[in-house]
């Protein structure tokens, strides 16, 4: 069946990095796009970057100001993101997830993949 | 980057018809922002409703339906049950980038 496993969570100081992992597994990781999604203690959900399927393009959401950088690796089926200068508010629930795939004959399909989420804790 | 808007909070009554909605500060929403619904329960993931403004994944709930309406995505629920009970948000699109609407908390009661 389908997993999203992530990992690399945890406490960390202000200004420093951490790099995120999501492990896929049980559909064909290379030809899905791939989103990172956060989620602060009680509050909303955050888009924050999306990846395409072979790469080539990645997305971010202006909020993240170049600190956070989405890449992938096909042949190990994983998603990464690095997240660099952490501040308090990135402390968050971290969430891998794919909302779209693409066929062999590269037409789109809708799925609902998510991770279970990975907590990030930026404090002193 | 665009502010994506829903109610904070609505409720409804078992049994009762409520509609969410979610505006763009950009304009109206249309299909090409392919609006996506999810559902999310304490301590879960969340999980797509609808997707591409009025399409639902096979474990949607007939309840659930989705639409363009007055200028936003709509997400009208006839029949709530207290399952239905969540926190709802809307995702829109713009050009590869993606924002989530700040949630609206459903009370079924």
């Amino acid at each position: 069946q389908v997993q999203l496993v992530e990992s690399g969570g945890g406490v960390v100081q202000p200004g420093r990095s951490l790099r995120l992992s999501c492990e896929a597994s049980g559909f064909p990781f290379s030809r899905h796009a791939m989103y990172w999604v956060r989620q602060a203690p009680g509050k909303w959900l955050e888009w924050l970057t999306a990846i395409s399927y072979d790469a080539s393009n990645q997305y971010y959401a202006d909020s993240l100001k170049g600190r956070f950088t989405v890449s992938r690796d096909n042949s190990k089926n994983t998603l990464y993101l690095q997240m660099d200068s952490l501040s308090t508010e990135d402390t968050a629930v971290y969430y891998c997830a794919s909302l779209i795939g693409r066929d062999r004959s590269d037409n789109y399909y809708d799925v609902d993949y998510w991770g279970q989420g990975t907590l990030v804790t930026v404090s002193s | 980057q665009a502010v994506v808007t829903q109610e904070p909070s609505l409720t409804v009554s078992p049994g009762g018809t409520v509609t969410l909605t979610c505006g763009s500060s950009t304009g109206p929403v249309t299909s090409a922002h392919y609006p996506y619904w999810f559902q999310q329960k304490p301590g879960q993931a969340p999980r797509t409703l609808i997707y591409g403004s009025k399409n639902k994944h096979s474990w949607t709930p007939a309840r659930f339906s989705g639409s363009l309406l007055g200028g936003k995505a709509a997400l009208t629920l006839s029949g709530a049950q207290p399952d239905d009970e969540a926190d709802y948000y809307c995702m829109l699109s713009y050009t590869g980038a993606k924002v989530f609407g700040g949630g609206t908390k459903l009370t079924v009661l």
